[in-house]
């Protein structure tokens, strides 16, 4: 237990669906992250959120939207997304973000599939 | 753009075996990170080297940061079956971007 909580564990999704991911962190840090990890490509940052503000987005398609209503929870919205979205999508938790190395904790992550 | 090259993408050895993973960076970092991902799970820190020429152990895990801040390895000794997972390094960039920039990672099996 890493003190990052993610839900659902699996999600099966149509191209023309609506569904959220929740991550949420019980460990009092102030920065959150959405990842993307596919195989054979490195671990991709999605969003980054500091103290419920967003700092980081890079580059993501519209088709993903994050939401971060306050330091412990965060959630990305999705919709009508295609297969290559198909993914785990990982969220993760550190004490403050750009400073010297963030120790990042990592949920169990939510493995996409689109169909 | 700047990368993080980790070689090798696989390795299987027999139990008691050592295990050496490198990762190799295109720039100077400010330090650089290693993760453990085991099978069907997800990534947990193991480990951050900041000074250049750094060497941390862990038991049977030893890690080095090189003289440039440009390279480090992973070399586990006497390998166990639960060593087994996928070994990820983060590199985070000097400088005003301290974007962090992630290896392939290399796959370790172990037979017992």
């Amino acid at each position: 237990e890493t003190g990052v909580t993610q839900t659902p564990r699996h999600l099966v999704m149509g191209m023309t669906n609506k569904k959220s991911l929740k991550c949420e962190q019980h460990l009092g840090h102030n920065a959150m992250y959405w990842y993307k990890q596919s195989a054979k490509k490195p671990l991709e940052l999605m969003f980054v959120y500091s103290l419920e503000e967003r700092v980081e987005n890079n580059s993501v398609p519209s088709r993903f939207s994050p939401e971060c209503p306050n330091s412990s929870h965060l959630f990305l919205h999705l919709h009508t997304l295609q297969p290559e979205d198909s993914a785990l999508y990982l969220c993760a938790s550190s004490q403050d973000h750009g400073g010297r190395g963030e120790k990042l904790f990592f949920g169990s992550g939510t493995q996409l599939s689109v169909l | 753009g700047q990368q993080v090259m980790q070689i090798p993408q696989y390795q299987h050895v027999q139990e008691g075996e050592d295990f050496t993973t490198y990762c190799n960076s295109s720039t100077t970092l400010s330090n650089i990170q290693w993760y453990k991902q085991r099978p069907g799970g997800h990534p947990v820190f193991l480990i951050q080297l900041v000074k250049s020429g750094e060497v941390k152990k862990q038991k049977r895990l030893t890690f080095q940061f090189g003289e440039a801040k440009k390279n480090s390895s992973l070399h586990i000794t006497a390998t166990q079956t639960t060593d087994v997972g996928t070994y990820f390094c983060a590199g985070q960039r000097a400088g005003n971007n301290r974007k962090l920039i992630w290896g392939l990672g290399t796959s370790l099996a172990v037979n017992p």
